[in-house]
């Protein structure tokens, strides 16, 4: 079966740092770049980056320039989004969603279930 | 950065009718535009791209139109798994965005 699979919930103090894992399964990481996106409570869809694993490149939105790491380990099978001097306000759902493209055309056709990352004191 | 401006932001309707949103970018995007359906509790789910090709296994009540800067999401006839949060996205440059959504609910 064709799916993502993210880990479970966190609850991070404020100024600490949060690893959330994306698995791949029934296709190769490799094979798609994979976006992160974050929705907080009762909010919109929230872009933060995207990666190509098998570059190993990635970017990310503006505001998150200096606080987001996208990486893979496709030994595994699974790429890695690290938040750091997590703030009460990046209390959200993150997800990963892969991105395929048909020619010029892309889309994000398989997202994970969400891990939902809580920054309290 | 391209802004996507959806509306109307909430939509009340009822069964069986026939419900159109736009979504307007803030440049033109050509396209390449994405759209999303999220019901409460779960991950969005691809419903169309390039802003008209309708995804494998989407209904076919289910239409997308537009390219520049004006598209629109129609439902032919609402039926009650319908009822959610949609949202378009564009993928013509980095940073990709997503619109504010709009939220259809049962009148």
């Amino acid at each position: 079966q064709v799916q993502l699979v993210q880990s479970g919930a966190e609850v991070k103090k404020p100024g600490a740092s949060v690893k959330v894992s994306c698995k791949a399964s029934g296709y190769t990481l490799d094979s798609h770049d994979i976006n992160w996106v974050r929705q907080a409570t009762g909010q919109g869809l929230e872009w933060l980056g995207w990666m190509t694993p098998e570059r190993g490149s990635s970017g990310h939105a503006h505001n998150f320039q200096d606080r987001v790491a996208m990486t893979t380990n496709t030994s595994i099978n699974t790429a890695f989004l690290e938040v750091s001097s997590l703030r009460s306000d990046d209390t959200a759902i993150y997800y990963c969603a892969r991105v395929r493209c048909v020619g010029d055309d892309c889309f994000a056709d398989l997202w994970g279930q969400g891990t939902l990352v809580t920054v309290s004191s | 950065d391209i802004q996507l401006t959806q509306s109307p932001s909430f939509l009340s309707a009822s069964v069986g009718e026939r419900v159109t949103f736009t979504c307007r970018a803030s440049q033109a995007i050509g396209s390449d535009l994405a759209w999303y359906q999220q019901r409460p509790g779960k991950a969005p789910k691809l419903l169309m791209y390039a802003a008209s090709t309708l995804h494998s296994g989407v209904p076919s009540r289910f239409s997308g139109r537009g390219s520049g800067t004006e598209f629109t999401l129609t439902i032919s006839s609402l039926q009650p798994e319908d009822f959610a949060t949609y949202y378009c996205q564009q993928f013509n440059s980095y940073p990709l965005t997503f619109g504010g959504g709009t939220k259809v609910e049962i009148k």
